[in-house]
């Protein structure tokens, strides 16, 4: 099975920090990878799909990269409102789906 | 444009069946797979199984191989998660999402509580 490891677990910044969040898959998923913002008590909101578009709506400070078995999620200048925890996701090795652990991202 | 629309929360007790739906809109329901999602209270996202409403091809994660039944009925546009006897480790938020394409699209969950 495939494994998908989300770095760190919990990263402390404050308001407008650059701040960057890493998944790792254990094989390939090409670019077949999304990020998740989710706030407690909502349901996962899609920022990033195949790897680095952004999907509509979501501020531009967001941006993905990445594609085989390294990715990551940067915030360019980071927000009030991007304090939430954040999950990476594969979906290439159908019909199965992984999600990473999950970074909470806290006030400094 | 692609919507989800999940029933609403139930509480049940302990050892009782239950039923939760996933109603789908806005794409073609029968060609593309659509899974279910456990998120426990404060941990994270776990993929509990999938389902191509196409032809029923069902696939579940070993974790909850036995523990849930996946279906879906094509003439309703519907998938549906089941248990036959409810625990109180069953309590959480369920989601189901689809992925027609490039995006993956999600409902807004069912919360699922079973006092002890």
């Amino acid at each position: 099975d495939i494994q998908m490891t989300q770095s760190p677990s919990t990263l402390s910044a404050s308001v407008g920090d650059r701040v960057t969040i890493t998944c790792r898959a254990s094989q390939s998923i090409s670019n077949w990878l999304a990020w998740y913002q989710q706030k407690p008590g909502k349901a996962p909101k899609l920022l990033i799909y195949k790897a680095s578009s952004l999907e509509g709506g979501v501020p531009s400070r967001f941006s993905g990269s990445g594609s085989g078995t390294e990715f990551t999620l940067s915030i360019s200048s980071l927000q009030p409102d991007d304090f939430a925890t954040y999950y990476c996701q594969q979906y290439y090795f159908y019909p199965s789906w992984t999600f990473g652990q999950g970074t909470k991202v806290e006030i400094k | 444009e692609v919507q989800l629309v999940q029933s609403g929360a139930e509480v049940r007790k302990t050892g009782e069946s239950l039923k939760i739906s996933c109603k789908a809109s806005g794409y073609s329901f029968t060609s593309y797979w659509i899974a279910w999602v456990r998120q426990m209270p404060g941990k994270g996202l776990e993929w509990m199984g999938i389902i191509y409403p196409g032809d029923s091809d069902t696939r579940y994660s070993p974790s909850f191989q036995g523990q849930v039944t996946i279906s879906a009925d094509k003439s309703t546009r519907t998938a549906y998660l089941q248990w036959t006897s409810l625990k109180a480790s069953d309590i959480a938020m369920y989601y189901c999402a689809t992925s027609t394409g490039d995006r993956v699209y999600w409902g807004l969950g069912t919360q699922v509580t079973v006092p002890s």
